[in-house]
């Protein structure tokens, strides 16, 4: 199975910093079916980012994803009060699907 | 509005049977892909397996493979997971998903979770 590493594992931000997120697989993911998610405490995540850079609905645009082969990147433009959480990257292109550890993005 | 309800917390002894739920509503729950995911605290989250409620069509992932069984009944529109002998090692928060189109897509919705605490 395709085994994600996600690093840093925490990043300590100020609000309107820029986050770099990063997510690196021990096999090239097919297709860049990689996504992201977004997790806070006591809820369930939350899809951000699919396909390596599309963005699902309604999620604002200061997120984005890029990369491709075994090297995908998170980024948030200027880091609002709401986005401090948990970042998890899944590839879905080889079976099974399988989740990085995750990034905690916490306030500086 | 697509929504996924799970079935409430948990609390087992180790060697008891268990079968939580997970019931769709706002969307054709038969022609999506409904996911099972596990999570530890304080870890990632691990895909357990999927099922299309159309015609029962079950992946599992090795992992898991012979540890749950996942099923559906389209007619109520609910998904379940079951295990037969519950180990102390399956305390986690188990979370259904929907998977946005093929066997092989990313969630889209996810339910509220089922916390399942297993004890001696």
């Amino acid at each position: 199975e395709i085994v994600l590493t996600q690093s840093p594992g925490t990043l300590s931000l100020s609000p309107g910093e820029r986050a770099t997120l990063s997510c690196r697989a021990s096999q090239s993911v097919t297709s860049t079916k990689l996504a992201w998610y977004q997790q806070k405490p006591g809820q369930a995540p939350r899809l951000l980012i699919y396909g390596a850079s599309s963005r699902a609905t309604g999620i604002p645009d200061r997120f984005s994803g890029s990369g491709s082969g075994t090297d995908f990147t998170l980024t948030i433009s200027r880091v609002e009060p709401e986005d401090f959480a948990v970042y998890y990257c899944q590839q879905y292109g080889s079976s099974p699907n399988t989740f990085g550890q995750g990034t905690k993005l916490e306030i500086k | 509005e697509v929504q996924l309800v799970q079935s409430g917390t948990e609390v087992k002894q180790i060697g008891e049977s268990l079968k939580i739920s997970c019931k769709g509503s706002g969307y054709n729950f038969a022609r999506y892909w409904i996911g099972w995911v596990r999570q530890k605290p304080g870890k990632g989250p691990e895909w357990m397996g999927i099922i299309y409620p159309s015609d029962s069509d079950t992946r599992y992932s090795p992992s898991f493979q012979g540890q749950v069984t996942i099923s559906a009944d389209k007619s109520i529109s609910t998904a379940y997971l079951q295990w037969s002998s519950l180990k102390a090692s399956d305390t986690a928060i188990y979370y259904c998903a929907r998977q946005v189109a093929t066997a092989m897509s990313n969630f889209d919705y996810w339910g509220q979770g089922t916390l399942v605490t297993v004890s001696s």
